[in-house]
């Protein structure tokens, strides 16, 4: 298996415009997670899915954030619009049985918002 | 939910040394985790202690786990300069997701 993949690997805007994250998780994983990476906060939580549904979204920031999984093999995050406090570095990870197992993180997108 | 704390914040050896990091935290937990972050990539997973555990061996990698004392340690024997990179305890208590603490940055000098 290829593992998690995310795409783009960067991302540069201008504030005001509209971010799509994409992640493609481990085929058969259950469980997918988005968090944030930034120096100040570390690493968050924003979102996380179990079978295509989301479970728990009490992490994103505000309403300028959605997730959506289509299907078991897709996940995008969305940001629309966009700010220059958004700069950071969004993981996707994807875990067989949730948080009771391993997760297995896709490289990252960093995104700088000017 | 709660998140651990990783002391120190940054460690530099030189290649060869031992190095110890540790992880507390303060309620029960299901699991604790390890994972290691090289600049610029993706965390990756070291090794899963239960809380029913007390210590877990892999490769290089010591894991312990006090729960009296709500602590954790990675031990990495005999290091190298490619051991380089963040290191990052995780949290499960109950149905929650992981949550991460703030990481220990190592550093090996060759």
């Amino acid at each position: 298996d290829a593992g998690v993949i995310q795409s783009p690997r960067h991302e540069v805007t201008e504030m005001g415009q509209e971010v799509t994250l994409r992640c493609k998780p481990i085929s058969g994983h259950d469980y997918l997670f988005w968090y944030r990476q930034t120096m100040m906060r570390g690493l968050e939580l924003l979102i996380y899915f179990n079978n295509n549904v989301p479970i728990d979204d009490s992490g994103m920031p505000e309403d300028r954030f959605s997730a959506k999984m289509p299907n078991a093999s897709f996940s995008t995050l969305k940001i629309q619009p966009s700010e220059p406090r958004d700069s950071a570095v969004y993981f996707c990870a994807s875990s067989l049985s949730g948080s009771n197992e391993k997760l297995f993180f896709g490289s990252g997108t960093q995104l700088s918002v000017l | 939910s709660q998140q651990g704390e990783e002391d120190p914040q940054a460690l530099s050896i030189q290649e060869g040394e031992n190095a110890t990091m540790n992880c507390s935290y303060k309620t029960s937990i299901n699991n604790l985790q390890w994972y290691r972050q090289n600049s610029g990539r993706g965390l990756v997973h070291l090794i899963l202690i239960r809380s029913n555990e007390r210590e877990k061996h892999s490769g290089r990698l010591r894991v312990t786990l006090d729960t009296s004392k709500k602590s954790s340690s990675l031990l990495i024997t005999a290091s190298r300069a490619a051991d380089t990179a963040s290191y990052f305890c995780a949290l499960n208590s109950g149905n929650t997701p992981l949550v991460f603490g703030k990481g220990t940055r190592l550093s090996v000098i060759a």
